[in-house]
């Protein structure tokens, strides 16, 4: 069973405007959340993380917001850029039970010139 | 740079066949895993190792095994290929526990 989601596929956006996407968990003993950017013919690079301690955590044009209590994490990115394209990644961990993160299943998002 | 580099970007085989699928990492990393990414179930953890002669399963090892001799090199087994084998193969690292992991560009893999 899937116990991180992302529910939208595909995701296009215009240059310069904001690209929300989202991801749902099912297991409440999550307490670290990554995104990760995958390019075409790369392995998935890491772009940011939170900690459930945090409802925020900002880097440059990219903030990850955590609603704990709704289990729903989202990565904006303002202003959206072409070189954004890319397929993203949510993964989740519970640091008390190891190391295994799981993985959603990824949104590709396009963002238009 | 941190780097983990797969052996091969594309793999083709035959059902049956003993298919070893190496992965090396530069950054002294304890932990190396290998993941494999399907059309619609994202990533999928197959094995992981904490240290050199440990190894873990993930969620799906059924039909793979792990070898890892030297703390660098963790390589990925299919004992007997077949056709539902046939997917992208991720090895990654991390430097310990519960931190983002480094991927390499992966290895598509074919079982014909």
């Amino acid at each position: 069973d899937q116990q991180v989601k992302q529910n939208s596929p595909s995701l296009s956006v215009q240059e310069g405007r904001i690209s929300i996407l989202n991801c749902d968990y099912t297991n409440s003993m999550f307490d670290y959340f990554l995104w990760y950017k995958k390019y075409p013919a790369e392995g998935p690079t890491f772009l940011i993380s939170i900690s459930s301690i945090k409802d925020k955590n900002e880097d440059g044009r990219f903030t990850v917001f955590l609603n704990k209590s709704a289990k729903h994490l989202s990565l904006h990115i303002v202003p959206s850029q072409p070189g954004d394209s890319a397929v993203y990644f949510c993964a989740a961990s519970a640091r008390n039970t190891g190391n295994q993160f799981y993985f959603g299943t990824g949104t590709s998002l396009t963002v238009i010139p | 740079d941190v780097k983990v580099t797969q052996s091969s970007r594309y793999l083709v085989k035959r059902t049956g066949e003993k298919v070893f699928l190496e992965c090396v990492q530069d950054m002294d990393h304890e932990n190396m895993f290998w993941y494999r990414q399907d059309p619609g179930l994202g990533l999928r953890l197959i094995y992981f190792s904490y240290d050199v002669k440990m190894k873990e399963k993930g969620d799906i090892p059924e039909g793979y095994s792990v070898s890892r001799e030297k703390k660098e090199r963790f390589s990925l087994i299919l004992e007997s290929a077949s056709t539902n084998q046939t997917s992208m193969y991720l090895c990654a690292s991390s430097s310990r526990p519960g931190v983002f992991q480094h991927f390499g560009d992966g290895t598509r893999l074919s079982i014909l």
